[in-house]
């Protein structure tokens, strides 16, 4: 199982918007409406902001937001605050040999 | 409100056992719609998935670590635990338990670091 493809960094400024891509192939992102987004602060255990492509858990800033297009999911993030700066993971539910999860490699994101 | 906690050896040597265990509190783990999962991740890298395990016993693994990994579920001691076999030096990593849909883990613990040296 290859991992999924985000890149390595992004950045933007306080107030601005950003969106942080994830692609994968039929078999994970394109073939089930299961991808998740996680932020990671340095240290620090995965915080789950994004299931099942589009649902926020409760406590999470509806600055978040998920979706996906094809093969490829996306995470916006709105409003940009010093405190999102951190890493961000997708994940998404994968069908090849076996049922299984993958994750991106992550993505560095800075906020100026 | 459900929490985890990663208990084990913080140092292991190459060819041998790994073995953690991850208590839960708070919360039953007898639930037949949530699994526990364990994630790990390589010092300065992303995460990877190792597996999951349901109430029932039922396991799902990582195909890539198949073969080398278990996860077990106590449930009269409120206990799941990860081993896993022959570890070389690319098995040192931090460690995670997890709870939640069997993609998507909403509890995690704080994670322990598992570091494989002679």
């Amino acid at each position: 199982q290859s991992a999924l493809t985000q890149p390595a960094s992004v950045s933007g400024s306080p107030g601005q918007s950003i969106t942080i891509s994830c692609s994968g192939s039929n078999s994970d992102i394109g073939g089930y409406d299961y991808v998740s987004w996680y932020q990671q602060h340095p240290g620090k255990a995965p915080k789950l902001m994004i299931y099942d492509v589009t649902n926020r858990p409760s406590g999470v800033s509806d600055r978040f937001s998920g979706s996906k297009s094809g093969n490829t999911a996306s995470l916006t993030i709105s409003g940009l605050q010093a405190e999102d700066e951190a890493d961000y993971y997708c994940s998404s539910y994968s069908v090849t040999a076996t049922k299984g999860v993958l994750f991106g490699g992550g993505t560095k994101l800075t906020v100026l | 409100q459900l929490q985890l906690q990663e208990s084990g050896p913080g140092l292991v040597k190459p060819s041998e056992t790994l073995s953690l265990t991850c208590s839960v509190s708070g919360g039953s783990i007898s639930s037949e719609t949530y699994y526990w999962g364990w994630v790990r991740q390589p010092p300065g890298r992303g995460l990877e998935w190792l597996g999951n395990i349901l109430y029932s016993g039922t396991t799902y693994y990582n195909p890539s670590l198949k073969s080398r990994v278990t996860i077990s579920i106590e449930t009269s001691r409120t206990q799941f635990s990860l081993k896993m076999d022959s570890v070389t030096a690319a098995d040192t990593a931090v460690y995670f338990c997890a709870n939640g849909l069997f993609d998507s883990y909403k509890t995690w613990g704080q994670g322990t670091l598992v570091t494989v040296s002679s």
